[in-house]
């Protein structure tokens, strides 16, 4: 079944523990980017990658760190998560090109503490 | 910059009832458009797309129309149903170099039995 799949679904850590959110998608896809979810903001993207080792910022990439080593992986760090962080961050992976569409993960809930 | 527009919700319906949600963009150039869903505690799914104008995306009932004149893509049903319910959102891709997706604000519809 063609899927992104992160993880964990849900976490709960204290202010400034480093903490990795995984991604990972099974369509070969080039195109691959984070979300956050707030109440009244909508979805704001943090960063994206075009393809392997490729990696640009979004709106919100303050305190937030990715890399693309692979094509299939792209992982969220936060070396030093805040409160402000608390949110539901989404991956979303799409081929090249802009008249495809997103494929989402189920997402993953984060509160910093 | 570029931008998307939703009419702000919740929206509530009975069953069987017509459904419209507005949406209206600013983009330069010609950007593909699209409607995803999003079902409680789940991530958002693809429902359709246009990517030129006059197209219309259709999906599960759902219809949409890509005015460039009125730079506008309301969604559309005829007869909506209780699992319906969800929160929709209205989204462009633009070819930046790279491509970059703007996503509205997100309508919340409740459909009642």
């Amino acid at each position: 079944e063609a899927q992104v799949t992160q993880n964990p679904r849900y976490l709960i850590t204290v202010t400034g523990k480093k903490l990795t959110v995984t991604c990972s998608q099974n369509m070969n896809h080039e195109y691959m980017s984070w979300y956050r979810q707030d109440p009244g903001l909508g979805l704001r993207q943090i960063y994206y990658s075009m393809n392997v080792e490729v990696t640009d910022k979004g709106d919100v990439p303050e305190g937030y760190k990715v890399s693309r080593k692979e094509k299939r992986n792209f992982p969220l760090i936060l070396e030093s998560p805040s409160p402000n962080q608390t949110s539901l961050y989404f991956c979303a992976s799409s081929s090249s090109g802009q008249s495809y569409g997103y494929t989402f993960g189920s997402g993953t809930r984060l509160t910093v503490v | 910059g570029d931008s998307v527009t939703q009419m702000e919700g919740p929206v509530t319906l009975s069953e069987e009832a017509f459904l419209t949600i507005n949406c209206t963009y600013t983009a330069t150039g010609y950007p593909s458009l699209f409607w995803y869903v999003q079902y409680p505690g789940e991530g958002l799914q693809l429902l359709l797309k246009a990517t030129k104008a006059d197209d219309k995306g259709s999906n599960k009932g759902f219809e949409a129309t890509y005015r460039k004149e009125t730079t506008s893509f309301h969604l559309e049903k005829g007869s909506v149903q209780v699992s319906d319910s969800a929160v929709y959102f209205c989204a462009l891709t633009r070819n930046t170099g790279g491509f970059k997706t703007i996503f509205g604000a997100g309508t919340r519809l409740f459909v009642k039995a």
